[in-house]
């Protein structure tokens, strides 16, 4: 089992709609998660970070985080063409930040 | 400007010759980080620093060494490349410290593309 899992996709959504990004993890000790956005031959972004239960918001993202289900999901309102990229979930275990394959979301004009 | 820089950002070079990538940031980071990055098996982790003279095995560290001498410089050697060492690499910073759950946030730097024929 990998330590943390995420859909590869593609996701695809029409522009303006939601995306909602998922990504489940192993080590229930895990007690820091992030979202990281990378575009296409480019270094991963670190957009969102959340640390406890529930949601957090930040312009148009929203972070969830459930630790007794052990996932966190990333959801993107009114999305932009320009969004368009692989989302990276990365998880502090007991040593180092772990990371998800990515999901790679496609917004359609 | 704070920043992670790397060099070089292309190499195309051949099995068995000695290569060094450098990565140096000015933030003043204690924890470095050097990742590679493969189709389908996402962010690995190399080596990584927690700081100067303090280096430790990442997951896929078979084939690279490291050093750290200084605190913002962190290169990766590869003393004998191979075709499979061809992948894109990440160096990476961030602070240590700071109360749990709430380390802080990982920094990258623009990436080496590594191709080994």
């Amino acid at each position: 089992q990998k330590e943390v899992e995420q859909n590869s996709g593609p996701l695809s959504v029409p522009e303006g709609a939601i995306a909602s990004l998922n990504c489940t993890y192993s080590d229930r000790g895990s007690q820091s998660f992030f979202w990281y956005r990378q575009y296409s031959g480019k270094s991963p972004e670190l957009i969102m970070s959340i640390y406890s239960n529930g949601d957090k918001e930040d312009g148009r993202f929203t972070a969830q985080l459930n630790k007794a289900s052990q996932y966190v999901s990333l959801l993107i309102r009114d999305s932009q063409p320009s969004d368009s990229a692989t989302y990276l979930c990365a998880v502090t275990g007991r040593r180092a930040l772990t990371f998800g394959s990515g999901t790679r979301l496609q917004v359609q004009p | 400007e704070a920043q992670v820089t790397q060099n070089p950002r292309y190499l195309i070079t051949v099995t068995g010759k000695k290569l060094t990538v450098t990565c140096s940031q000015n933030m003043n980071h204690e924890y470095m980080s050097w990742y590679r990055q493969d189709p389908g098996l996402g962010l690995r982790q190399i080596y990584y620093s927690m700081n100067v003279e303090v280096t430790d095995k990442g997951d896929v560290p078979e084939g690279y060494k490291v050093s750290r001498k200084e605190k913002r410089n962190f290169p990766l050697i590869l003393e004998s490349p191979s075709p499979n060492q061809t992948s894109l690499y990440f160096c990476a910073s961030r602070k240590v410290g700071g109360a749990l759950p709430r380390p802080y946030e990982q920094y990258f730097g623009p990436g080496t593309r590594l191709t080994v024929t």
